[in-house]
């Protein structure tokens, strides 16, 4: 199957910074979302974003699905901003049957 | 009604025992997911629904494992004789349309605990 890459694993920010935190993907993929897990575990969706750029507030995304991987951009983060961050993709083109890589864990110090 | 919600949020079982857990999609959505999530990683696809239509059940690990989304609205996802292993989070996820673009709304999750 599709195998999905986070990188890095873990990341500490003084409030304020700014961060990417990236995704690669093995295969094309079709569909491809980014998620933040908060601390009480409520996975909320970010992006939809299979290709080209988006952009929420803070938060942008790019995916180059020629290359194979897509970056998720925060800045001026906050400490709401901690949690887990979640790339997912979906390469069958039949249904969203995402597959999750294994989160990156961002801790926001005040 | 305005989201994915999931009953009950904790659930402590004996092993050998039978769960059932509830989801009740955002009104309208046509796709329903589940899916596990084991302490410290990325949630893992169990099974798809659009509608009633149970269209992949392909990430269910066991026959002890059964879904159900008989009116095409709330799901039911039983586990049968649970095990250790099975101790996860489970969430359920639905989205609007039936193909294609699917944007996925989670529930907050069902965690459950087998002793």
């Amino acid at each position: 199957g599709i195998q999905v890459e986070q990188s890095p694993p873990d990341l500490i920010l003084q409030e304020g910074a700014n961060s990417t935190l990236r995704c690669n993907f093995s295969d094309s993929v079709n569909n491809l979302q980014w998620f933040h897990q908060n601390p009480w575990g409520q996975l909320i969706n970010l992006f939809y974003i299979p290709s080209g750029t988006k952009q929420n507030g803070r938060l942008s995304a790019t995916t180059v699905a020629t290359e194979r991987y897509s970056l998720l951009y925060i800045s001026s983060s906050q400490t709401t901003d901690s949690g887990v961050y979640f790339c997912a993709v979906d390469h069958t083109g039949a249904n969203s049957k995402l597959t999750f890589g294994k989160g990156i864990t961002l801790s926001v110090r005040p | 009604g305005a989201g994915v919600s999931q009953s009950p949020r904790y659930k402590v079982a004996k092993r050998g025992q039978d769960v059932a857990l509830r989801c009740d999609p955002i009104s309208g959505h046509v796709s329903l997911f589940w899916y596990q999530q084991a302490l410290g990683q990325g949630p893992e696809f169990l099974t798809y629904f659009q509608n009633e239509a149970q269209l992949d059940k392909s990430g269910l690990p066991s026959d002890r494992f059964f879904a159900e989304r008989p009116e095409g609205s709330v799901s039911t996802l039983k586990i049968q004789r649970t095990q250790q292993e099975d101790s996860a989070v489970y969430l359920c996820a639905s989205s609007l349309s039936g193909v294609g673009a699917n944007v996925l709304t989670f529930g907050a999750g069902s965690r459950l605990t087998v002793l």
